[in-house]
């Protein structure tokens, strides 16, 4: 049974600075990993999907990227800004998406 | 494109009552889709996985005579959540798996509230 866990929980960092939200799943037969943004009370914003095949991802300040023997997955936010606060899940699909526990990101002025 | 949407997007009912949220994907058809349930401060767990033109398959846990799904068409799926109690409030996500594509796209969501 997949089970995916996200580490840290929460996060609270000054605007500017570098983060590493790491993920982490125990079945390594995945079709692809991809990470969400959630504001409170909406739905999910897919930010980065990545292939089985893939090793990392990029978009804008996002870099997302996968190490299926190892069963971990990062997503790094570059310079970060007070609009970058919200929960970022991760899932990883095989066959149905899986979700992880989360983390809670706050960046402040 | 792969736009999926929810209807309503928030709904209040009283105990006991029943409550239909419906999923749409607008500019693709869709022979599976899926629904999810999350509570606060907690992660989105499967409910169901909804096959066009077949019975759900429910995750364990889920009571299939509680949460009603019904996938009529290509672009339509259905959740009913039948005699309604304060437990059922959460919000509810469908997502739509694009065809041909390892890929699922999301609704908005519906918060339902129990009273």
């Amino acid at each position: 049974k997949q089970e995916v866990t996200q580490i840290p929980a929460a996060l609270s960092v000054p605007e500017g600075e570098n983060l590493v939200l790491n993920c982490s799943f125990t079945d390594s037969a995945i079709y692809n990993l991809q990470w969400f943004r959630q504001d409170p009370g909406k739905g999910l914003t897919s930010l980065l999907l990545i292939q089985s095949s893939q090793r990392e991802q990029t978009s804008g300040r996002l870099n997302a990227s996968l190490d299926k023997s190892s069963g971990r997955s990062t997503l790094y936010i570059a310079a970060s800004q007070p609009g970058d606060s919200a929960t970022y899940l991760c899932a990883a699909n095989t066959d149905k998406l899986i979700f992880g526990t989360g983390t809670r990101l706050q960046v402040f002025p | 494109g792969a736009v999926v949407s929810q209807h309503p997007s928030r709904v209040i009912c009283k105990s006991g009552t029943s409550v239909k949220i419906e999923c749409r994907s607008l500019d693709f058809q869709a022979t599976t889709m899926f629904w999810y349930r999350q509570f606060p401060k907690q992660s989105l767990m499967l409910m169901a996985t909804s096959n066009e033109g077949s019975k759900a398959t429910y995750e364990q846990g889920v009571e299939k005579d509680k949460f009603l799904i019904n996938h009529a068409s290509l672009t339509l799926s259905t959740l009913t959540v039948t005699s309604a109690h304060p437990e059922d409030s959460s919000f509810y996500i469908c997502s739509a798996r694009f065809p041909g594509v390892n890929e699922q796209f999301f609704g908005p969501g519906t918060r339902l509230t129990v009273l």
